[in-house]
């Protein structure tokens, strides 16, 4: 199985920092690479996919960038409802796996 | 708009089966691709396995394999997933989760449903 790897695995952050968020995945996964997230008690929620699509709705200030191994999705000004954990998946296999999770907290 | 309603939380014995289930609407299930996850307490996301479509076939991670079973029953638009062989490290919320095809990432999710494994 692929093996996704994200770091760090918390940060503490303050309103309006920017955010960068990295996942690296065992082996060439092209495009396919989702970002999602999780607050407590939610279920999770689709931010991009296919690396840097950004899904209806989501506010412009989160980004993705990559391709091959190496990804990152970026907050450019932090807000107070996106403090929450953030996960990549990729779907370049048929079995799917995700990352261990960033959370992000309050400085 | 796809809506998913999973089944209710589950209290069961180490050994047992647990069975959740999903009604899918605003969408017809046999179009979709459900795949399920879960997040056991304190812990990330975790893929179980999908139920592809187009031709019946289950794909399970392998950590699963031999004791998940994946089925949908179109006339109810319901998908399932029964899970055997409970332990305490199976406690979690399991999800259901779906996009229209393709399915490249999970665009919708169900509520949740808490299984608890306790003796």
């Amino acid at each position: 199985d692929i093996q996704m790897t994200q770091s760090p695995s918390s940060l503490s952050a303050s309103v309006g920092d920017r955010v960068t968020i990295t996942c690296r995945a065992s082996q060439n996964i092209r495009i396919f690479l989702s970002w999602y997230q999780k607050k407590p008690g939610e279920a999770p929620k689709l931010l991009i996919s296919t690396a840097s699509s950004l899904q209806s709705g989501v506010p412009s200030r989160f980004s993705g960038r990559g391709s091959g191994t190496e990804f990152t999705l970026t907050i450019s000004s932090l807000q107070p409802e996106d403090f929450a954990t953030y996960y990549c998946q990729q779907s370049f296999t048929t079995r799917w796996t995700f990352g261990q999770g960033t959370k992000v907290e309050i400085k | 708009q796809v809506q998913l309603v999973q089944s209710g939380a589950e209290v069961k014995k180490p050994g047992a089966s647990v069975k959740v289930s999903c009604r899918v609407s605003g969408y017809t299930l046999s179009d979709l691709s459900m795949h399920w996850v879960r997040q056991a307490p304190e812990k990330g996301l975790e893929w179980i396995g999908s139920f592809d479509p187009e031709d019946g076939e289950t794909i399970y991670a392998q950590k699963f394999q031999g004791r998940v079973n994946m089925t949908e029953d179109t006339s109810t638009d319901t998908a399932s997933m029964v899970l055997s062989s409970l332990t305490s490290e199976d406690t979690a919320v399991y999800y259901c989760a779906t996009a229209p095809p393709p399915v490249l990432s999970l665009d919708y999710w169900g509520q949740g449903t808490l299984v608890t494994i306790s003796s």
